[in-house]
């Protein structure tokens, strides 16, 4: 069956750490996989978008990486900030075409001072 | 810099009745979505709406569910016969065509009693 899986337990960090999630998804052949941030009670809010012939995408304290072959996403926060915590969703199109998201069930950053 | 609203913020009605939620996407979009997410579950497809007709739904948009860019600015979602499962957020996205990124409204909290 079709799977994107994130950790579902929390991370918790310390300020000025790396952060890393893990998105890896199962019976799907995606052309390019979004991150998003969720704050509670609000919408997905866009972070990156990487394609499946990039092997890593940054923007500013952020890194995406997509292995194909491994099926799996990994996203970098570095320099952590408080202001970071959130929950953090991955997701894909799995037509490539359409713009139907597929979201992993996201996991939940926390990052203390 | 542009932003998809909606509204109502929240929602609440009794089972059996019709709500509508109301979106506006940002103005040069083409492409507009409905995802759901019930309270911590994943963020889940509706419906994709495209040059005034839908482009493809989910197994949850069944017959009770409906959409409609009524005008050049509006994008509804209406819900014929509330049930409680229908309790959820409500997400309204857009996307302009050119690039694959979506962007979220803040939501519609829907309340079924």
């Amino acid at each position: 069956s079709q799977k994107i899986e994130q950790n579902s337990e929390a991370l918790n960090i310390q300020e000025g750490k790396t952060a890393t999630l893990t998105c890896n998804y199962t019976n799907y052949s995606p052309a390019y996989l979004q991150w998003y941030r969720q704050d509670p009670g609000r919408g997905p809010v866009f972070l990156l978008l990487i394609r499946e012939n990039e092997k890593e995408k940054r923007k500013e304290r952020l890194k995406v990486t997509f292995d194909t072959t491994l099926k799996q996403s990994l996203f970098h926060i570095t320099a952590s900030q408080p202001a970071d915590s959130a929950t953090y969703l991955c997701a894909l199109d799995p037509s490539g075409n359409t713009g139907k998201l597929i979201f992993g069930q996201g996991t939940t950053l926390q990052v203390k001072p | 810099e542009p932003e998809v609203t909606q509204t109502p913020s929240h929602q609440v009605t009794q089972m059996g009745q019709e709500v509508i939620l109301r979106c506006v996407p940002i103005s040069n979009h083409l492409y507009f979505y409905w995802y759901r997410q019930i309270l911590g579950q994943k963020v889940e497809f509706l419906v994709s709406f495209y040059n005034n007709e839908i482009s493809e739904k989910s197994e949850i948009f069944d017959d009770q569910f409906s959409v409609e860019r009524p005008d050049g600015s509006n994008f509804t979602l209406k819900i014929r016969s509330t049930k409680l499962e229908d309790s959820a957020m409500y997400f309204c996205a857009s996307r302009d065509g050119r690039v694959d990124t979506q962007y979220f409204g803040p939501g519609t909290r829907l309340t079924v009693l």
